[in-house]
């Protein structure tokens, strides 16, 4: 099925140790983001990508980098976890029409003991 | 700054009956996107609907229509004839691209 793969579905990290998380999409989106969801607190942003090549910071960069050398991937990464990085992340795409709204991938839960 | 405000972090409504579920927002941009998005217990994030700050018609989709009152700021959800699946995490959104910012969500609670 057409849509947005994330790799892994669950992790459990050691504070200090690093990890990428992957995101896939196959419908030819430009725009592609990574987001992180905290109980209470909705879903906020963490790096976007408005195309092949680039990337930019979003409200909660911090800790976090990415790459999207390929159309289609979108990487996040975290060189040192951190407790404060045990969230659900999620990564969206969607293409340059206004109206359209994000396609989710399923979500990476990450805990960092 | 944008700012969002699902003010019922839960809700229940009674299956078939009509729901309401509010979204207030405060943005200073003229031109801006309103998006609904349902997060079942599964976890995964789907895209419901969407209304353009200059739309005249508010929109609707199947079941779902959205009230928009633009001199409010308000864009609630209305889902009407609701289902045992309709239980759920609903988050407002709003914004373009980068800019788009989300509630905290309202959980719905269908009751049969």
């Amino acid at each position: 099925n057409a849509g947005v793969t994330q790799t892994p579905k669950f992790r459990v990290l050691k504070t200090g140790q690093s990890m990428t998380l992957l995101c896939a999409q196959d419908m030819n989106h430009e725009y592609m983001y990574w987001y992180r969801q905290d109980p209470g607190m909705g879903l906020r942003l963490i790096h976007y990508s408005v195309g092949e090549g680039t990337t930019a910071k979003g409200e909660v960069p911090d800790g976090y980098n990415v790459s999207r050398l390929k159309k289609q991937n979108f990487l996040l990464g975290l060189e040192s976890a951190a407790p404060s990085q045990t969230s659900v992340y999620f990564c969206a795409s969607r293409d340059t029409h206004p109206t359209g709204g994000y396609t989710f991938g399923s979500g990476t839960r990450l805990t960092v003991v | 700054a944008q700012k969002i405000t699902q003010t019922q972090p839960g809700m229940f409504v009674q299956e078939k009956e009509a729901v309401t579920l509010d979204c207030t927002y405060d943005t200073s941009d003229p031109s801006y996107g309103l998006f609904w998005y349902k997060q079942p217990s599964s976890g995964e994030m789907i895209f419901l609907i969407y209304q353009g700050s200059y739309d005249q018609q508010n929109a609707t989709e199947g079941r779902y229509s959205l009230n928009f009152q633009k001199a409010r700021k308000s864009a609630n959800l209305v889902i009407s004839a609701s289902q045992l699946g309709d239980s759920a995490m609903y988050f407002c959104a709003v914004g373009r691209g980068f800019k788009t910012i989300f509630g905290a969500g309202t959980r719905l609670f269908v009751k049969a």
